[in-house]
């Protein structure tokens, strides 16, 4: 079944204390990338990917880091989380960055107390 | 960068009415119009989208519209249902850049 994977769901943790949530695409796409949801603001992007070691920044990156070492992977990593990145984070990919669907993960709800 | 603002940020509408959302973009080079569902608790989804060389999309009960030139698209929802019950998103991007600019989307709520 076609799907990207995020884990984990739910995720409660401590200012400070370095966390990962990975993502996972089984549909060979080039293009991956994060977002946050928060009431009132809809989706913003925080990193995009376009291929194997190609990310970029999207509007909202402070205080966060991404890498793509291998196609089907890109993983968010907050190094020092604080509690204004509490909020609800999906992953998404589409076939290429040429107006194609995004498929999204089923999203990992973090707390940061 | 582009700058997507979308309109109303709630609407209740009775069973069996319209429901329209409109959305407006900033970037004359964007080209791709898709339009998101999310249901409580779940992952948005994709329901119709729409290229810029096209002014109108139908797909059952949904239609997208685009003007050009007044940089608006409209999403229009017949004969509504309880399960169109969600929130919607707009969202613009452009070959150039590929970035989806997401509107802050729209509480639909459905009443019987």
């Amino acid at each position: 079944e076609a799907q990207v994977t995020q884990n984990p769901r739910y995720l409660i943790t401590v200012t400070g204390k370095k966390l990962t949530v990975t993502c996972s695409q089984n549909m060979n796409h080039e293009y991956m990338s994060w977002y946050r949801q928060d009431p009132g603001l809809g989706l913003r992007q925080i990193y995009y990917s376009m291929n194997v070691e190609v990310t970029d920044k999207g509007d909202v990156p402070e205080g966060y880091k991404v890498s793509r070492k291998e196609k089907r992977n890109f993983p968010l990593i907050l190094e020092s989380p604080s509690p204004n990145q509490t909020s609800l984070y999906f992953c998404a990919s589409s076939l290429s960055i040429r107006g194609t669907e995004a498929f999204f993960g089923q999203g990992t709800r973090l707390t940061v107390v | 960068g582009e700058n997507v603002e979308q309109h109303p940020s709630t609407l209740s509408v009775q069973e069996g009415d319209s429901a329209v959302i409109k959305c407006t973009y900033s970037d004359s080079a964007s080209n791709y119009f898709p339009w998101y569902k999310q249901e409580l608790g779940k992952r948005p989804q994709l329901i119709i989208d729409i290229r810029s060389n096209v002014g109108e999309k139908k797909d059952q009960r949904i239609a997208v519209t685009l003007n050009k030139t007044a940089k608006h698209f409209s999403l229009h929802i017949t004969e509504t249902q309880p399960e169109d019950s969600a929130v919607y998103f707009c969202a613009a991007s452009t070959d150039s850049w590929g970035k989806l600019q997401f509107g802050a989307g729209t509480q639909v709520v459905v009443t019987p």
